[in-house]
């Protein structure tokens, strides 16, 4: 699976949208980027996953660029419950072993 | 929704003692795995498990085994715990008839083995 590289953290305004980027520059061609986040106390939550054309789902929107080597989480409207980590995963779709790396960890300021 | 259970949030053993952790999933999902967490190093994948009876190792499987005879149930035994295994521990589970393959996560147990 292709290595992914996430900032350590950010921070972003209540109620403004959350942009974390994910550099993944040696994707192959079928493999897919996945996003988890993971609050405090909580296990691991999946978010969204893509291959190449931007999705959107009732979480959140992920923005693949057309190299597909990098990525873009975005929560629109960000609340305090979204401060988390947030990790970006690369695998093939249906490989079951995911690598979690360290993420981002991602506050959100009222 | 999808519920993972696992039977302790927080567990504290000696040092050498047989430790059982015990993940159940109310999904019916054929694939379970077994996770450890430790600052700084993510989460890491001990074991995991296709079906009923099967297993096959992580990347970190040394020190600890797995139990599934029933579906929903997945075990992690620690044979003979060693402080350097004082973790969180997360159980998961998938299943590939979705079309995601996302993972449904439960809420970890803390161990501490002193």
């Amino acid at each position: 699976d292709a290595k992914t590289t996430q900032p350590p953290s950010m921070d972003c305004a209540e109620g403004r949208a959350a942009n974390l980027p994910c550099n993944h520059s040696t994707i192959s061609g079928n493999e897919y980027v996945y996003w988890y986040r993971q609050i405090h106390s909580q296990g691991p939550q999946y978010i969204i996953h893509g291959l190449k054309n931007n999705e959107t789902n009732e979480m959140a929107s992920l923005i693949i660029t057309e190299d597909r080597k990098s990525s873009t989480l975005i929560l629109p409207h960000a609340t305090l419950r979204d401060t988390a980590v947030y990790y970006c995963i690369v695998t093939h779709f249906g490989n079951e072993k995911l690598t979690f790396g360290t993420g981002t960890r991602l506050t959100i300021i009222p | 929704d999808v519920k993972v259970t696992q039977s302790s949030r927080y567990l504290v053993k000696r040092t050498g003692e047989k430790v059982f952790l015990e993940c159940v999933q109310d999904m019916d999902h054929e694939n379970m795995f077994w996770y450890r967490q430790d600052p700084g190093l993510g989460l890491r994948l001990i074991y995991f498990s296709y079906d009923v009876k099967m297993k096959e190792k992580g990347d970190i499987p040394e020190g600890y085994s797995v139990s599934r005879e029933k579906k929903e149930r997945f075990s992690l035994i620690l044979e003979s715990a060693s402080t350097n295994q004082t973790s969180m521990y997360l159980c998961a589970s998938s299943s590939p008839s979705g079309g995601s393959y996302e993972q449904y996560f439960g809420p970890g147990t803390r161990l501490t083995v002193t």
